[in-house]
Parts: C-alpha cells; structure tokens; sequence
C-alpha cells in the first residue's frame, strides 16, 4: 500500500532552472495538496486541488505551478528556480474537501536551490 | 485568518516521563483541530484529531488531547514518554468551510533522554 509517493525525493537546482515535483497517489482521493516546510514555519499551502480539473492557490503560491493530471496525480512545478525556494516539499491527499477530515502525507521532497 | 502558535519550540524530556506539548489558535468560529507527528525523514502522521462532541480526545500511541475554547487551547499530552516518541510535532486547525486547507503551527521538536 504505497499511499502518498513523491518524485524525486531529493533535488539540486541552480537558480533559473525549471523543475516538475511529482505526486501520485492510490486511495482514490479527491483533493490533494502540496506544502513546503522551513524551519520554525511549519507547513505552508502552496496549491490545492479539491476535485480532479480543479486548483486554487494556497498561502504561498507566487513561483509555483500545479497541474492536476487526473485523480492520481498532482504535480508541482517550478518555473525559474530561487533560492528562497529552497525548501522541503510536501504533498498530501484527503478523501474530499467537503468536510476537513485527515490529510495523508508523502515523504517530502527536498530541494536545495544554489 | 486562522492560526496557530506553539509556543516551544524545542522540548527535552526523560524517557518515561509526562509529555505536554502547548498549541494555541486564533479562529473565529469553532475550529477542527488537529495533532500530526513527523518522526525524521518521514512525512507527517495524524495522532488525533478534534472536530466536535467530547473535550477529551484519545489517539494513536497513547497521546490525547484537550480542547478549551476558553483559553483557545489544544494541547497534547502523554503520561509516560518512549524512546520513539522523539519527533517534531505539529498542531493544525482547519475550518469547515474551508475544505481541508489546514494551517500549521511551527512545531515542536521533542528530544528524549534515556
């Protein structure tokens, strides 16, 4: 049961470079989710999809791209890399938006920016 | 907004000791609130969660939690503390309206001393 999988799982980016944060996952969720991680910040929503076709943006969208691809899969993109990006990512899923219920997470994605 | 404080951010403990880990929230209406535990190199795991009802919630691994909304409170606690229970801890609230979009509070890393 592999629930949450998150590719790759760890990353090195120069500034200006483009990169694709894969998430997939296999309980038939409907929303999913991508958060970063810093330090003393907790997690921060960067993008959410509550239904397959549908994404809105988090506290933290500005840098980011998402796409939902179809119900499994969730991807995280981003365009021009920065620093600032630096960061552990991620992604999550919950059986639907309707009611705020359990959110399952994968095992991060660590990306260090130069 | 919604948000969360955990006021300590680093906490040692004896192995076998009590645990108490403090969570504050600001939200307007009745919160759902949660307790997730990241162990290192992991994703984060649900402990428990409050969404109504009972005060007093029970979760996995022996923790419980207690909501007072007087003090805006959700505070985690375990009698007696094992060597696994050393992770970083997070609170989170959610709103009913607002889908799963959870906020996260900093969180707190527990140390355990044999």
């Amino acid at each position: 049961n592999a629930g949450v999988t998150q590719t790759p799982k760890f990353q090195v980016l120069k500034t200006g470079q483009s990169m694709t944060l894969q998430c997939a996952q296999d309980m038939n969720h409907n929303s999913m989710y991508w958060y970063r991680q810093d330090p003393g910040m907790g997690l921060r929503l960067i993008y959410y999809s509550a239904s397959e076709g549908t994404t809105d943006k988090g506290e933290v969208p500005n840098g980011y791209n998402v796409s939902r691809l179809n119900k499994r899969e969730f991807s995280l993109r981003l365009e021009s890399a920065a620093p600032s990006q630096t960061s552990v990512y991620f992604c999550a899923s919950s059986e639907g938006a309707r009611r705020t219920g359990e959110l399952f997470f994968g095992e991060g994605s660590r990306l260090t920016v130069l | 907004a919604q948000s969360v404080t955990q006021p300590d951010i680093h906490i040692t403990v004896s192995e076998g000791a009590s645990l108490e880990l403090r969570c504050n929230y600001s939200y307007g209406a009745t919160p759902y609130l949660f307790w997730y535990v990241q162990s290192p190199g992991q994703g984060l795991q649900l402990l428990l969660k409050y969404f109504s009802g009972d005060t007093l919630v029970q979760g996995i691994k022996g923790f419980e939690a207690e909501f007072k909304r007087s003090q805006s409170s959700f505070n985690l606690r375990k009698p007696s503390v094992h060597w696994s229970d050393a992770a970083e801890y997070f609170c989170a609230v959610g709103a009913s309206t607002a889908g799963n979009k959870l906020t996260f509070g900093g969180g707190t890393r527990v140390l355990v001393k044999p």
